[in-house]
C-alpha cells in the first residue's frame, strides 16, 4: 500500500520568510498528487494538484509545488509567507491503476504551520 | 455552485449505538468518498462510491458501511459504536472517476461517549 511522509510536523516562520514543506510518497506506479490546506475552523481546501505535464505546478494564494519523480517528492513552496497562511497543510496522493481506475486519497500526517507577525 | 454539504455537523452518541451521516455532493459530481480524521491517525480513507457502486474501500472494519443514491447523495453508517470511532468524518466529491480533484465538506464531528 502507498504511504505519504511529511517531514515537518510543526513549522514556525516569521512573515515574509520563504516556505518549503517536504512530502515524499511510496508507490512505484503513476500517481496524482495534491496539497490541501485546513485553516483553523475551516474545511480542507485544495491548494494545488499535479496530474501530468509540467512538474512545477502553481496553486492558489501564491503556492507552488514541484514533482520530482526520481525522488518520489512533491514539495510545497511559497516565496514569502503571510500571517494568514497559518494553517495545517496536507500532502496527498492517489495511485492511478493501469485500468484507469483510482484508489482513495492517502494523506500525510500534516504540517502545522504557524506564521508569526 | 453549492459546495459539499454534510449533515449533521455534530453528533453525540453512546457506545453500542449506530449512526448515519449524510453527504450531498456538488451538483454533477458522481464520485463521493468518505474519510475519517483523528488527531492520532490523521486522515484515513474509508470508501468511495461512483454511480451508486462502491469502488474502493479502506482498511476499516465491517461496522463502517455506506451507500450512494441515484442522485449521488451518500450516507455512511457506523454500527455498534466504539469510543475510538470519535472523529471528524469528511465527505469529498469529484466529477471524475479517475482520481481527479476532490472537494471536501465541513465534516460531521462524531463524539461517542
Amino acid at each position: 500500500a502507498q504511504s505519504v511522509s511529511q517531514h515537518n510536523h510543526h513549522v514556525i516562520l516569521s512573515e515574509a520568510a520563504s516556505l518549503e514543506l517536504g512530502c515524499n510518497y511510496s508507490y512505484g506506479g503513476t500517481v496524482n498528487l495534491f496539497w490541501y490546506v485546513q485553516y483553523p475552523g475551516q474545511h480542507l481546501q485544495l491548494l494545488l494538484k499535479y496530474f501530468s505535464g509540467d512538474p512545477l505546478v502553481k496553486g492558489i494564494k501564491g503556492f507552488e509545488a514541484e514533482f520530482i519523480k526520481s525522488k518520489f517528492s512533491f514539495n510545497l513552496r511559497k516565496p514569502s509567507v503571510q500571517w494568514s497562511d497559518t494553517a495545517e497543510y496536507f500532502c496527498a496522493v492517489i495511485p492511478m491503476y493501469s485500468g484507469g481506475g483510482a484508489d482513495g486519497l492517502t494523506f500525510g500526517k500534516g504540517t502545522h504551520l504557524i506564521i508569526q507577525p | 455552485k453549492a459546495g459539499v454539504t454534510q449533515t449533521p455537523r455534530y453528533l453525540i452518541k453512546t457506545r453500542g449505538q449506530q449512526v448515519t451521516l449524510s453527504c450531498s455532493p456538488i451538483s454533477g459530481h458522481r464520485s463521493v468518498s468518505w474519510y475519517q480524521q483523528t488527531p492520532g491517525q490523521g486522515l484515513q480513507f474509508l470508501f468511495e462510491y461512483f454511480s451508486e457502486t462502491q469502488r474502493n474501500k479502506g482498511n476499516f472494519p465491517g461496522r463502517f458501511s455506506g451507500r450512494q443514491f441515484s442522485n449521488s447523495r451518500s450516507e455512511m453508517n457506523v454500527s455498534t459504536l466504539e469510543l475510538g470511532d470519535s472523529a471528524l468524518y469528511l465527505c469529498a466529491s469529484s466529477d471524475s472517476d479517475r482520481g481527479g480533484g476532490y472537494t471536501f465538506g465541513s465534516g460531521t464531528r462524531l463524539t461517542v461517549v
